[in-house]
């Protein structure tokens, strides 16, 4: 089956650095994605990876392996903003995103 | 670039009640739309893929009777909720790619139906 596992929830300090791990099983792969989605709001697109490696947009960084089934995203600097749920999105062979859950985020003073 | 715009962003209307909601790509050409469904602190739900001009495909368990699709052009498809009940109050959520297979889908703003 299909599948994705990400922590439910994480807590970090405003200005600290944050990781978000994601493993994932599907049927086929075609890259993965992070979303980003506030609370009564639609997810909006952070970043895609279809190579292994480290992809830097600003203060966000995805990282993807394709042989561990593993990515994450790393956020910097973080802001009271950057408070939301983050959801980790493989594409399978049909180039359909799978969903989870996601990991909400909260960020303290 | 890459915006979708997703209508009404709010509907509360009685039991019984048919609802349409539209979703267009403003700035770029989609010839294919997803619509899904979101309860609150859950993952998004695929209910059906739509394809510019030809039938949607459905997910299982989402009956096409209830939700009906139309994607008649390559920036609009609608949504159309059929005698909607209160249990059919959700986020509803519209996105829209350009069709080549490693894009990613960018997301409307979303409806939230409440149904009294």
């Amino acid at each position: 089956g299909q599948n994705i596992d990400q922590p439910t929830e994480m807590t970090a300090t405003e200005g600290a650095i944050v990781q978000i791990n994601c493993t994932y099983q599907t049927s086929g792969f075609n890259g993965l994605f992070w979303y980003q989605q506030h609370a009564g709001e639609a997810p909006t697109f952070l970043s895609y990876n279809v190579l292994d490696g480290l992809e830097e947009k600003g203060r966000f960084s995805s990282f993807l392996s394709r042989s561990k089934g593993y990515s994450y995203l790393l956020l910097k600097e973080l802001q009271m903003k950057d408070s939301a749920s983050y959801l980790c999105a493989p594409m399978d062979s049909n180039y359909q995103l799978i969903w989870g859950a996601g990991t909400k985020l909260i960020i303290k003073p | 670039g890459a915006v979708v715009s997703q209508h009404p962003s709010r509907v509360i209307c009685k039991s019984g009640t048919s609802v349409k909601i539209e979703c267009r790509s403003l700035d770029f050409q989609a010839t294919t739309m997803f619509w899904y469904r979101q309860f609150p602190k859950q993952s998004l739900m695929l209910m059906a893929t739509s394809n510019e001009g030809s039938k949607a495909t459905y997910e299982q368990g989402v009956e096409k009777d209830k939700f009906l699709i139309n994607h008649a052009s390559l920036t609009l498809s609608t949504l159309t909720v059929t005698s909607a009940h209160p249990e059919d109050s959700s986020f509803y959520i519209c996105s829209a790619s350009p069709g080549t297979d490693h894009q990613p889908q960018h997301f409307g703003d979303g409806t939230r139906l409440s149904i009294l």
